[in-house]
């Protein structure tokens, strides 16, 4: 059965401190792996798409990596304005369209 | 400003009643989806469509039913046979089938709360 596993469920900063968020999956074969930032009561804004180990990819202070078993979100010097719940997502090989979602990392910057 | 809407952004239901979430897109995808999320839990998915007049089940079809009669709309009902309606419901569209590499992109959603 295909999984998506994400630690820490929750993470506390300070402000500036850099941290990662970890992304596990075991899937059939992996076709995309997703990261998205959500804010309370809203919905799910797309960041990144990653398709092969060794692949990064990077925003403002965000970066994403792949390897063949995880994926990783590197929040460098974070701001109170990145906290948000980070959802990563696979999509495999025999899947149609479905993304399988875990449950993401509950992120809180403070000053 | 292309993007995807959802109304009403809050919805109260009474045991028993159906109730009709909406979900629009400008984007001109040919994908579109139902997600519903709970607490401390992953988004599910209840039904995706690839094209007009076709749809398909996802994890947890039961209870719900959609409609997909023009490319920017893509309705989802809950129906008084789903047991548990209370969650925060997610539209999202797609490019479509060609390249299978597609990024979801998500609307606002809509909160359901049974009383």
């Amino acid at each position: 059965e295909d999984q998506v596993t994400q630690s820490p469920e929750a993470l506390r900063l300070q402000e500036g401190e850099s941290s990662s968020l970890n992304c596990s999956y075991t899937v059939s074969g992996l076709r995309g792996l997703f990261w998205y930032r959500q804010d309370p009561g809203k919905g799910p804004e797309f960041l990144f798409t990653l398709y092969s180990a060794g692949e990064e990819k990077e925003k403002e202070r965000l970066k994403a990596t792949l390897t063949k078993k995880e994926s990783f979100l590197h929040i460098t010097a974070p701001k109170p304005e990145d906290s948000a719940t980070y959802l990563c997502a696979a999509k495999t090989t025999d899947s149609w369209g479905k993304l399988q979602f875990g449950a993401g990392t509950q992120v809180v910057v403070t000053p | 400003d292309g993007g995807i809407t959802q109304s009403p952004k809050y919805l109260f239901r009474k045991e028993g009643q159906n109730v009709t979430l909406s979900c629009e897109q400008n984007l001109n995808h040919d994908a579109m989806y139902w997600y519903r999320q709970d607490p401390g839990q992953g988004l599910r998915l209840i039904y995706y469509s690839q094209i007009v007049n076709d749809f398909q089940k996802g994890d947890i079809a039961e209870g719900y039913s959609v409609s997909r009669e023009k490319k920017e709309s893509f309705p989802l009902t809950v129906t008084s046979a789903q047991k548990n309606p209370t969650a925060f419901y997610l539209c999202a569209s797609s490019i479509g089938v060609a390249g299978g590499y597609n990024e979801q992109f998500f609307g606002p959603g809509t909160r359901l709360t049974v009383l």
